[in-house]
């Protein structure tokens, strides 16, 4: 049972334009959602995240847009750059925690320079 | 600040033989730790969380085994190795009762 999804499964955007990734998730009960960001030959580390209060969270170049009424969420990246390109997870979890976060796929994200 | 440190970086084994990877956590007491495994490419396969010294909760069933032998320190193991045990394997922590996981650098392990 796939909780949390994410697309599209890869994504390609030139130098400087936004790039969206989408999340959404069939728990309603879940209430925290942060975004990792992963480079190859590495761990994933957290890059923004978002509490199901708020509807936006801004973080530099990084947004997350978050609408709990259709249970979906999307990652904003604007300007992006070369360096943005890497894997981008989306996770999902109860309020207070069950020590089992629930991760999409993943988004595999390049920015051509 | 917490470190985080995983051993060994990667490993090269034959099927049918035994492993311990392991991981360590300093600057943070009585954190969470997890063990993931994810293949190449792939997503983040829950694998075992600890939140207690000596208590271990299995998330899936791999032939795998793991143990937190200190508050600081997470094992995991096997007696045999599958084709299927290669890949990226990723221990984690996290602070009581909130789901940020603060991930290590990793192991790759690829079962021959």
């Amino acid at each position: 049972q796939q909780q949390v999804r994410q697309s599209p499964q890869s994504l390609t955007v030139w130098e400087g334009e936004t790039a969206i990734l989408n999340c959404s998730y069939e728990n309603s009960a879940f209430d925290y959602f942060p975004w990792y960001q992963q480079f190859p030959g590495e761990g994933p580390a957290l890059l923004i995240s978002i509490l199901s209060v708020s509807d936006k969270k801004e973080d530099g170049r990084f947004t997350i847009f978050f609408n709990k009424r259709e249970k979906k969420l999307s990652l904003h990246i604007a300007d992006s750059q070369p360096g943005d390109s890497a894997t981008y997870f989306c996770a999902a979890s109860p309020p207070g925690g069950n020590y089992k976060p629930t991760f999409g796929k993943g988004t595999s994200l390049v920015v051509h320079p | 600040a917490q470190t985080i440190h995983q051993w060994p970086v990667a490993e090269i084994k034959a099927v049918g033989s035994p492993l311990s990877l392991g991981c360590t956590i300093k600057g943070k007491s009585s954190p969470n730790l997890y063990w993931y495994w994810q293949a190449t490419g792939g997503t983040l396969q829950q694998l075992f969380y600890s939140i207690t010294v000596g208590q271990v909760e299995s998330v899936v069933q791999l032939n795998l085994s793991a143990s937190r032998p200190k508050d600081d320190q997470f094992i995991l193991s096997t007696e045999k190795l599958l084709l299927s045990h290669s890949g990226f394997y990723l221990c984690a922590w996290s602070h009581i009762f909130a789901e940020t996981l603060y991930f290590g650098s990793g192991t790759r392990l690829t079962v021959l």
